[in-house]
């Protein structure tokens, strides 16, 4: 029962490349979420997903892309790095109603934007 | 904004006491959840607490939610070791859960 998966674990990158963070459930949750976490900001949410093809912003949206063509992914893309996207990110997934359900989360990815 | 703010930001104790850890909330909730994330881990659900509950245990954890103050406490008793981490509240409002910053917990042996 693999769960939550995010992939990769660490990721240094430089300002301006592009680049794009996986997050797999084998659950088929309907939900999935992408969180960042900076210290003296706790998570914030990043993008939500209801379900595959829809998809909506959360607190801090800006200079992030997602996309969920299958159920079971939710990549996060970052177009242009940039050093403020430097954090630690995490994906979730919860089963049904999403906002009264519990969230699962993923081990996370360490990103450094040089 | 953070729908949730917890305090203290840090609290140590002797194994065998109890911890308690406080959470203010800003706006109307449906409900108010806590965490537990264990250093380098991800987040793990423990308990949720409706907004028309007033208390609720879980084996060591106990969480009360007084909505009239916009608050919730979590109690763990009998801390063990393997209670350190950092703790953090979630308030689910209107379709968002947002998360506080979270109390960093260490119990000493």
């Amino acid at each position: 029962d693999a769960g939550i998966t995010q992939s990769p674990r660490y990721k240094i990158t430089e300002t301006g490349r592009q680049v794009t963070l996986m997050c797999h459930q084998t659950w088929s949750h309907s939900y999935m979420f992408w969180y960042r976490q900076d210290l003296g900001h706790g998570l914030r949410l990043i993008y939500y997903s209801a379900a595959a093809d829809i998809t909506d912003k959360g607190e801090v949206p800006d200079g992030y892309v997602v996309s969920r063509s299958k159920t079971e992914n939710f990549p996060l893309t970052l177009e242009s790095a940039t050093r403020s996207q430097t954090s630690v990110y995490f994906c979730a997934s919860s089963e049904s109603a999403g906002w009264t359900d519990t969230q699962y989360f993923g081990p996370g990815t360490r990103l450094t934007v040089l | 904004s953070q729908q949730g703010e917890e305090d203290p930001q840090a609290l140590s104790i002797q194994e065998g006491e109890n911890a308690t850890m406080n959470c203010s909330y800003k706006t109307s909730i449906n409900n108010l959840q806590w965490y537990r994330q264990n250093s380098g881990r991800g987040l793990v659900h423990l308990i949720l607490i409706r907004s028309n509950e007033r208390e609720k245990h879980s084996g060591r954890l106990r969480v009360t939610l007084d909505t009239s103050k916009k608050s919730s406490s979590l109690l763990i008793t009998a801390s063990r070791a393997a209670d350190t981490a950092s703790y953090f509240c979630a308030g689910q409002g209107a379709q968002k859960l947002v998360f506080g910053q979270g109390t960093r917990l260490t119990i000493n042996p």
